[in-house]
């Protein structure tokens, strides 16, 4: 069965400085696709970035890079140059290649940005 | 481009009260959800509809049922609702393909005393 763990609750992160939020995950599908939401105290939920299992690098957007280990099944977020605006909850998520449609998050990250 | 529309934004209910939260969107996408959001809990997956007609549980199904009215709308409705269900609900949509993420509609604030 899919399942997402975030073992974060919370982080604590000087502005400017960069910071990894963790992700592992569990499947025994070899195709999957893991994703990184940004949901601020605002609500809405802002997708970030994607990394496919096959694929041979790491994805990267902008401020945003994941470390994926295939082999630990880890894929932890890296957001350099944190800003203020960075400050917000960080969810994890995965979609199956066998059955694509149901998409599972973590618990996510609470990522507060100090001045 | 109105995206995932969520009706309405909040609601109070009594317990056993019953009612449908409505979800659309105008993005031809043909797969939908419905997810809760609880502090801690992340979001849950309540149910999911792959296309027009068809409909599978997620992880938290009870006390849901679900419509995919057609491509555009898919429904939520508690029929008997609990305090256990106070949470904050959200629609969202996603074309096919493994690497296509989901866009989400702006939450239901829902709370049953």
């Amino acid at each position: 069965a899919q399942k997402i763990t975030q073992t974060q609750p919370g982080m604590f992160v000087q502005e400017k400085e960069a910071v990894t939020l963790d992700c592992t995950y569990d499947t025994s599908d070899p195709s999957y696709g893991l994703f990184w939401y940004k949901q601020p105290s605002s609500g809405e939920m802002i997708f970030l970035i994607y990394q496919g299992s096959y694929d041979q690098q790491n994805a990267t957007e902008g401020r945003y890079s994941l470390n994926f280990q295939k082999a630990r099944k880890s894929a932890n977020l890296v957001i350099s140059a944190s800003q203020l605006g960075d400050s917000a909850m960080y969810f994890c998520a995965m979609r199956e290649g066998a059955s694509y449609d149901k998409v599972i998050f973590g618990p996510g990250t609470s990522l507060s940005v100090i001045p | 481009n109105a995206g995932v529309t969520q009706t309405p934004k909040f609601q109070v209910l009594k317990t056993g009260q019953s009612m449908t939260l409505q979800c659309a969107q105008d993005m031809n996408h043909n797969s939908m959800y419905w997810y809760r959001q609880d502090p801690g809990m992340g979001l849950r997956l309540i149910y999911y509809s792959a296309s027009e007609g068809t409909t599978d549980k997620g992880e938290v199904p009870n006390g849901y049922n679900v419509s995919r009215l057609n491509k555009r709308e898919f429904s939520l409705r508690l029929e008997s609702a609990a305090p256990s269900q106070t949470s904050v609900y959200f629609c969202a949509s996603t074309s096919g393909g493994l690497n296509s993420p989901l866009h989400f509609g702006n939450g239901t604030r829902l709370t049953v005393t």
